[in-house]
């Protein structure tokens, strides 16, 4: 089946502690994104990969870190986490054309203390 | 900076009525241009997209949208509503370079029986 996964789905921390989200998709896209989801704002992009070891800023990008070493994997990193940064986040992947469908995760619910 | 506008953050309709979800984009150039709904608790699933070709657009669940270049709008209608289609509904856009997405702050439907 077709999908991009994403663990942990809730995550409830402390300030300053280093985390990582890690996203998969098994679809062999080439292009892959992270966005936070804040109610009344929609969704925002925090990073984005066009391919392997290629990667760009969002609207987002600030407490931050992403890799892609792997076309499959994607992993989001906050090396200090912050109350702020309390949201539901979500990684995507698709085709390397920009009208290519994007698939979704299902979420990550993060809490920062 | 290309931007998303959704007016309305709620809708609220009866089971059978017309469904009419309202979206503003801008651009300097003609967009790609989506809509994604979103079940509760869950990622976010394609409805339909505009990628310059009929300005009709059909896309799952009865939902259909129109591309319209003079009134920069592209509004999500389906002509009865159903119980299931309460979610939250998002328009969006493909920045000029192709790699970036921006969202629009999502309209909630509530359908009511």
């Amino acid at each position: 089946e077709a999908q991009v996964t994403q663990n942990p789905r809730y995550l409830i921390t402390v300030t300053g502690k280093k985390l990582t989200v890690t996203c998969s998709q098994n679809m062999n896209h080439e292009y892959m994104s992270w966005y936070r989801q804040d109610p009344g704002l929609g969704l925002r992009q925090i990073y984005y990969s066009m391919n392997v070891e290629v990667t760009d800023k969002g609207d987002v990008p600030e407490g931050y870190k992403v890799s892609r070493k792997e076309k499959r994997n994607f992993p989001l990193i906050l090396e200090s986490p912050s109350p702020n940064q309390t949201s539901l986040y979500f990684c995507a992947s698709r085709g390397g054309t920009e009208t290519d469908t994007q698939y979704f995760g299902p979420g990550t619910r993060l809490t920062v203390l | 900076a290309q931007s998303v506008t959704q007016l309305g953050s709620h809708v609220s309709v009866s089971e059978g009525a017309l469904v009419l979800l309202r979206c503003n984009y801008s651009s300097s150039v003609p967009p790609y241009l989506f809509w994604y709904v979103q079940y509760p608790n869950q990622g976010l699933q394609l409805l339909l997209k505009y990628t310059s070709a009929a300005t009709l657009v059909k896309g799952i669940n009865g939902f259909e949208a129109e591309f319209k270049k003079s009134e920069t709008s592209f509004h999500l209608t389906k002509p009865s509503a159903h119980m299931s289609d309460a979610a939250e509904y998002f328009c969006a856009v493909i920045d000029t370079g192709g790699f970036k997405t921006i969202f629009g702050a999502g309209t909630r439907l509530f359908v009511k029986a």
